[in-house]
């Protein structure tokens, strides 16, 4: 069974650029999650999608971020422009229940 | 607000010892707990877990404890080997959340 894929694994932008994150979930999962780390400090939640649905957007920093999950599939989270606070890297998590995570292996996302 | 804490950093233990992990948390709603380990350039990856029905989970070499009254758990691993050293996070949820809260991370060395 195939995990969380996440596309790009690392990318180098300059401030004021737009980049889109990728997340494929693991196939069957509703739920999906988007979180950060920005250096070294906690996994912070992002949102919560169930489905196509968004049901929690409460830890988007503000509305430079935007995500979207069309047909309840894959996921795409939209940084438009960025600023250097930005930096950090961004995981995608998926799981059947609210007690289950599974993590992709990350964007490690640098604005410069 | 971080309501969930891992107060130590980083963590040295020589192989064959025991390695003991702590973490904090502030929401007595909290009822279910986990600990992911993640190495570099990876996403964390699913360690163990504890329902807050139990005070103690055990699987192979890693145990962790819950003390509700505390709010406090820990993560036990022994006998420590090299390939343990990565970043342990702990994670709070339950029924009453749809997301995951994480600690900052302690990273273990185990020195050989």
């Amino acid at each position: 069974e195939a995990g969380v894929t996440q596309f790009p694994s690392h990318s180098v932008i300059e401030k004021g650029q737009t980049v889109t994150l990728r997340c494929d979930p693991i196939s069957g999962h509703d739920n999906l999650y988007w979180y950060r780390r920005v250096m070294g400090k906690e996994i912070k939640f992002l949102l919560h999608f169930v489905k196509e649905s968004k049901q929690d957007e409460s830890g988007m920093p503000n509305n430079r971020f935007l995500a979207e999950r069309t047909g309840g599939t894959y996921s795409t989270l939209k940084v438009q422009p960025a600023e250097l606070e930005d930096s950090g890297v961004y995981f995608c998590v998926s799981g059947r229940s609210s007690t289950e995570a599974f993590f992709g292996q990350g964007t490690r996302l640098t604005v410069v | 607000d971080q309501q969930v804490k891992q107060n130590s950093p980083s963590l040295s233990v020589q192989e064959g010892r025991i390695s003991i992990l702590n973490c904090d948390y502030t929401n007595s709603m909290f009822d279910y707990f986990l600990w992911y380990k993640k190495y570099p350039a990876e996403g964390p990856t699913f360690l163990i877990s504890i329902s807050s029905i139990k005070d103690k989970n055990e699987d192979g070499r890693f145990t962790v404890f819950l003390n509700k009254s505390a709010k406090h758990l820990s993560l036990h691993i022994v006998p420590s080997q090299p390939g343990d050293s990565a970043v342990y996070f702990c994670a709070a949820s339950g029924h009453n959340f749809n997301k995951f809260y994480f600690g900052s991370g302690t990273k273990l060395n185990v020195k050989p």
